[in-house]
């Protein structure tokens, strides 16, 4: 499996409900960053995690991380259909703070 | 807000041509990155680039692509013979310091298409 695979690959659900998406990686890190992905457009980042925090929160935004588990999570609250787009984990492998993974991403599609 | 330019938006090029492509990133910035992303899929990460030289590159970042700051202000991907799995959106980020600190900047990517 790849370094940084979230899960799932697509989510729909009805705006208002929240979205949970997972990453799981497979190296240490010194940190893991989650981007969102508009269409046809560059990633925009979301929030970065560091390996020594478990949780943090950016207004509807709420990451976790879970480092015995080698796994994060993304979770957002009360979903806009705005926030339909593709959702993207990124680890920075311990020690090599240039090289920076991510994941396949997760579609999140907001249904009105 | 400053942001990372790239230009052109879309190229077209035959097999076997070789191709440029530019960046600007933010201008205070000092670790420059370039990904690419086949028919939005996974990003994959190429090169990554800083005090002039290369940082990390991947499996993906062989003999046939280069990077260069030219002038201080650009940044450019050349590939010297395109391949059609060449084809892909190519997408340059830039970030202030290590991504251990700072999280990256991306351009809206060219679109390359190789025939």
């Amino acid at each position: 499996s790849q370094q940084g695979e979230e899960d799932p690959q697509a989510l729909s659900i009805q705006e208002g409900e929240n979205a949970t998406m997972n990453c799981s990686y497979k190296t240490s890190i010194n940190n893991l960053q989650w981007y969102r992905q508009n269409s046809g457009r560059g990633l925009v980042h979301l929030i970065l995690i560091r390996s020594n925090e478990r949780e943090k929160h950016s207004g509807r935004l709420r990451v976790t991380l879970d480092t015995s588990k080698k796994s994060s999570s993304l979770l957002i609250t009360a979903s806009r259909a705005a926030d339909t787009a593709s959702y993207f984990c990124a680890t920075v492998v311990m020690n090599r703070d240039d090289k920076i993974i991510f994941g396949k991403g997760t579609r999140l599609h907001i249904l009105p | 807000e400053p942001e990372v330019t790239q230009t052109p938006s879309h190229q077209v090029t035959q097999m076997g041509q070789e191709v440029i492509l530019r960046c600007v990133p933010i201008s205070n910035h000092l670790y420059f990155y370039w990904y690419r992303q086949i028919l939005g899929q996974k990003v994959e990460f190429l090169v990554s680039f800083y005090n002039n030289e290369i940082s990390e590159k991947s499996e993906i970042f062989d003999d046939q692509f280069s990077v260069e700051r030219p002038d201080g202000s650009n940044f450019t991907l050349k590939i010297r013979s395109t391949k059609l799995e060449d084809s892909a959106m190519y997408f340059c980020a830039s970030s202030f310091q290590s991504s251990y600190n700072s999280p990256l900047h991306f351009g809206n990517g060219t679109r390359l298409t190789v025939t």
